[in-house]
């Protein structure tokens, strides 16, 4: 079964320094892998997605994201925080032959951006 | 274009009662999942349903259930409710497989 393992449950960074959140996943076929970002009192919004197409991802908000297959990861980095940026970031990996739709999500990493 | 809600945002119920969440997707969305996410256990998958049919069920006892009507409408129920299901039941639609699940904003259940 798939697994996901995000290190660090809480990261704290200075405005305008490098983001990095680490997710190493674990999946017997090549996985579908995720970030997704929870605001507070809100759901989840997708931030990125691996789909086998190109390594390295990027998506919305200025992040990106790059698959490392030999290292099973697939961290999370933007170059320059913003405070906006303060949330909870969810590493996930979905495996199509146990449904396409059923997310496994890691424990969640809660950025917090330092004035 | 509407986003998925979820109603109701908050509930308190008391041990040994039933709830039953709703959750009206995306328009033209046909699949349908439920997560609940709680302090201890983070976010696990409950189940999902796609054109009426359950296509997946996540670990969690009989007691949670679910169904998705012809409008693709969802509701989940948990019956005999104890105090671990207290959580946050967020809902999920997408178009199907391999396309984005966007998320409701949740349903807050408190049970005393």
């Amino acid at each position: 079964a798939q697994s996901v393992t995000q290190l660090g449950s809480h990261v704290s960074v200075s405005e305008g320094a490098l983001v990095l959140l680490r997710c190493n996943y674990s999946s017997s076929v090549p996985p579908y892998l995720f970030w997704y970002v929870q605001y507070p009192n809100q759901g989840l919004q997708l931030l990125l997605k691996y789909t086998s197409a190109a390594t390295l991802v990027k998506g919305i908000n200025g992040f990106e994201a790059e698959f490392k297959k030999s290292e099973t990861s697939f961290h999370l980095t933007k170059p320059s925080a913003h405070m906006s940026d303060a949330a909870e970031y969810f590493c996930a990996v979905s495996d199509p032959a146990q449904g396409a739709q059923k997310l496994v999500f890691g424990q969640g990493t809660r950025l917090t951006i330092n004035p | 274009k509407a986003g998925v809600t979820q109603t109701p945002r908050y509930l308190i119920k008391t041990r040994g009662q039933q709830v039953t969440l709703s959750c009206s997707p995306i328009s033209g969305h046909r699949s349908v999942s439920w997560y609940q996410q709680t302090p201890g256990q983070g976010l696990q998958f409950l189940f999902e349903y796609f054109s009426e049919t359950q296509r997946n069920k996540g670990n969690f006892p009989g007691r949670f259930s679910g169904r998705q009507f012809s409008n693709s409408r969802s509701e989940m129920n948990v019956s005999t409710l104890e105090l671990g299901d207290s959580a946050l039941y967020l809902c999920a639609s997408s178009q199907g497989d391999y396309n984005e699940q966007f998320f409701g904003p949740g349903t807050r259940l408190t049970v005393l």
